[in-house]
């Protein structure tokens, strides 16, 4: 069974520009999450979908954003990109009402 | 809301030594806990985990943790080193996050684990 997939691996951005980052969940799961993993930071959560809706977002601006399509794959967008975005971006996935979450190898952003 | 501490940031133990990496947890009611572990440039992999039933859990490549509810603590084990065990790993706690709202996970800033020749 193939597990949670995110793409792309690295992303490079300048600052200011927008980023896209996508997740694909492990087939069955319905819930997404997304976390930052920034130097010295540690692990934060960052956005929670779950049926198409967003359930519950982490301590971030509005310009971190994103949205789940009918298949359950997730979209995050981070818009107006700073330096301190730079970071490891996971993806889980888990069965809907679980605490049991999977995850992705990450997205390692870099905005120059 | 919960909270979760890791006791160490860092540990370093020789190639066929116990391991030991302590987690202390704070939860208003009956918490789910979870190890997870990261080797670099990776995403987390999920060790054990436990859900109020034994309080002894055995999880992957030999890691096990036992749930203490007098000592709010949750450490996790492992008998004999390999050097495949150097990695990041991370306590982590489910429940209400801060902030109130929906239940999450928690995560403890972690205990980079060096195993020594």
């Amino acid at each position: 069974e193939a597990g949670v997939t995110q793409s792309p691996t690295h992303l490079i951005k300048t600052r200011g520009q927008q980023a896209t980052l996508r997740c694909s969940p492990i087939s069955g799961h319905t819930s997404v999450y997304w976390y930052q993993q920034a130097l010295g930071l540690g692990l934060q959560f960052l956005l929670w979908y779950d049926e198409g809706e967003e359930r519950n977002r982490g301590n971030f601006p509005p310009r971190f954003s994103g949205r789940q399509f009918p298949n359950y794959s997730s979209e995050l967008n981070v818009n107006a990109l700073e330096l301190e975005d730079s970071a490891l971006y996971l993806c889980a996935s888990s069965l809907v009402g679980s605490s049991e979450q999977y995850f992705g190898p990450g997205t390692r952003l870099t905005v120059t | 809301a919960q909270s979760v501490t890791q006791l160490d940031s860092h540990v370093s133990v020789s190639e066929g030594t116990p391991v030991l990496l302590r987690c202390n947890y704070s939860s208003s009611y009956s918490p789910s806990l979870f190890w997870y572990v990261q080797h670099p440039n990776k995403g987390l992999q999920l060790l054990l985990k436990y859900t109020s039933a034994a309080t002894l859990v055995k999880g992957i490549n030999g890691f096990e943790a036992e749930f203490k509810k007098s000592e709010t603590s949750f450490h996790l084990t492992k008998p004999s080193a390999h050097m495949s065990d150097a990695a990041e790993y991370f306590c982590v706690v489910y429940g209400r996050l801060s902030g109130g709202g929906a239940d999450g996970l928690t995560f403890g800033k972690g205990t980079h684990l060096i195993i020594q020749p």
